[in-house]
């Protein structure tokens, strides 16, 4: 069974910049998650999917962040302008359905983002 | 929303020897304990979890602990080997929302 993919690995840009970040998650999961994982510190969740609609997004900075997952499958998670601060993994996760939510969440690679 | 303090930060033990690792949580509607293990550069790996109706559970060389009244939760690893070497990362999850612990960085010396 393949795992969750992300692109890219790796993502340098500069602040005030924009970036978009991809995840594709397991088959027939339908629960996906976007984590940030600053160094050092452990993964915040920023949004939650169910299928196409969101379940949570309590933890997304909504002035520069944003995450689409319109078919149910892929997601993106986009930063429009990027800052400093946002230095971090990006970590996406996904989880069958049926219940089990975290329980049952697999995390991708992650995408390392670094903002200059 | 929920707050997870873990600690030790950074934990060294000879090869062998066990580890205790201990987090605390404030919401008391806390029903699910996973703990994730993160090697450099690698994403996290679920190692054990507890649900909140359960006070202890045991995997081979590791159990975790939890006491409700206390709000806390811990994780036990026994004859540590130098492959148990990672971050380690306690977390608290109800409903649709998960908070994790800032790590503890354990270290196994041959």
């Amino acid at each position: 069974e393949a795992g969750v993919a992300q692109s890219p690995r790796y993502k340098i840009i500069e602040k005030r910049q924009s970036v978009a970040f991809w995840c594709n998650p397991i088959s027939g999961h339908a629960t996906l998650y976007w984590y940030q994982q600053i160094l050092g510190q452990g993964p915040k969740l920023l949004i939650q999917f169910q299928n196409n609609g969101v379940v949570d997004d309590s933890q997304l900075p909504k002035d520069r962040f944003s995450a689409e997952r319109l078919k149910g499958v892929d997601s993106t998670l986009k930063i429009q302008p990027a800052k400093l601060e946002d230095s971090a993994v990006y970590l996406c996760a996904s989880s069958p359905p049926g219940g089990g939510g975290f329980e049952t969440q697999y995390f991708g690679p992650g995408t390392r983002l670094l903002v200059l | 929303g929920e707050n997870v303090e873990q600690h030790p930060s950074t934990l060294s033990v000879q090869e062998g020897d066990s580890a205790v690792i201990k987090c605390t949580y404030s919401d008391s509607a806390s029903n699910y304990f996973p703990w994730y293990k993160q090697e450099l550069g690698k994403r996290p790996q679920l190692i054990i979890d507890i649900r909140s109706n359960v006070g202890e559970k045991k995997d081979q060389r590791i159990a975790v602990t939890l006491n409700k009244t206390a709000k806390h939760f811990s994780l036990h690893i026994t004859e540590t080997q130098p492959e148990d070497s990672a971050v380690y990362f306690c977390a608290a999850s109800r409903n649709n929302d998960m908070r994790f612990g800032a790590g503890t960085r354990l270290t196994v010396k041959p």
